[in-house]
């Protein structure tokens, strides 16, 4: 049974930055590609950033690419986003999720984690 | 980047089939993909793909595309399909590859 538990997600202060972790299990992760997904509170899905199955390709949304980077640890079984330069308008739950296919190109999203809440305020 | 537009709310009488579309530039190359989203709850993949259901998906969930327009056809609607409906696909730019609509509230009467 596929699992993904995100963590790191709180409140924290304009400007700062944050790194959100992602722990799966009941697969291969080393065999998927992943996603972050972020939707603010009362908006609709937001997609974040990809990373394929080897890490090797990483794509990021126009209006976060600079601020963000994905990257995996597959020895570990975990996603990383590591978001820098926080923002009001980053406030949102981040949903780890994982691709059907290792090089995401269908952007075919078949499980996602519970999320975790991340809130920029002073 | 390309947008995928959907209509914000649909509703239909329980039992009855209902469509929600989603419109887009990057669906004359690339299929759209369903989620199914209820309250306090994360995303559900419902349909990926030309027409396919992931395992316990029913099958009056179905799926269709014609030229620039995606459609997620509910057959014989159940209270329990309340929820809203968000569509994705692969983007025809290199620079922001992945585009979600804005999402469909679907209300069953």
């Amino acid at each position: 049974q596929v699992h993904l538990v995100e963590s790191g997600g709180g409140v924290v202060p304009p400007g700062r930055s944050l790194r959100l972790s992602c722990a799966a299990s009941g697969f291969t992760f080393s065999h998927y590609g992943m996603h972050w997904v972020r939707q603010a509170p009362g908006k609709g899905l937001e997609w974040v950033a990809v990373i394929s199955s080897d890490g090797d390709n990483r794509f990021y949304a126009d209006s976060l690419k600079g601020r963000l980077t994905i990257s995996r640890d597959n020895s570990k079984n975990t996603l990383y986003l590591q978001m820098d330069s926080l923002g009001a308008e980053d406030t949102a739950v981040y949903y780890c999720a994982k691709d059907r296919s290792s090089k995401w190109l269908k952007a075919e999203i078949d499980y996602w984690g519970q999320g975790t809440l991340v809130s920029v305020s002073s | 980047s390309s947008e995928l537009t959907q209509d914000p709310a649909v509703s239909v009488a329980l039992g009855q089939t209902v469509r929600i579309t989603c419109q887009g530039d990057s669906l004359r190359t690339y299929y759209a993909n369903w989620y199914q989203q209820k309250p306090g709850q994360a995303p559900l993949l419902v349909i990926y793909g030309e027409n396919n259901r992931p395992s316990g998906i029913p099958d009056r969930f179905s799926g269709s595309s014609s030229a620039n327009t995606a459609s997620l056809t509910i057959t014989g609607a159940q209270t329990e399909d309340e929820a809203v409906y968000y569509c994705n696909s692969r983007d025809t730019t290199l620079y922001h590859p992945v585009v979600f609509g804005g999402g469909t509230k679907l209300t069953v009467l």
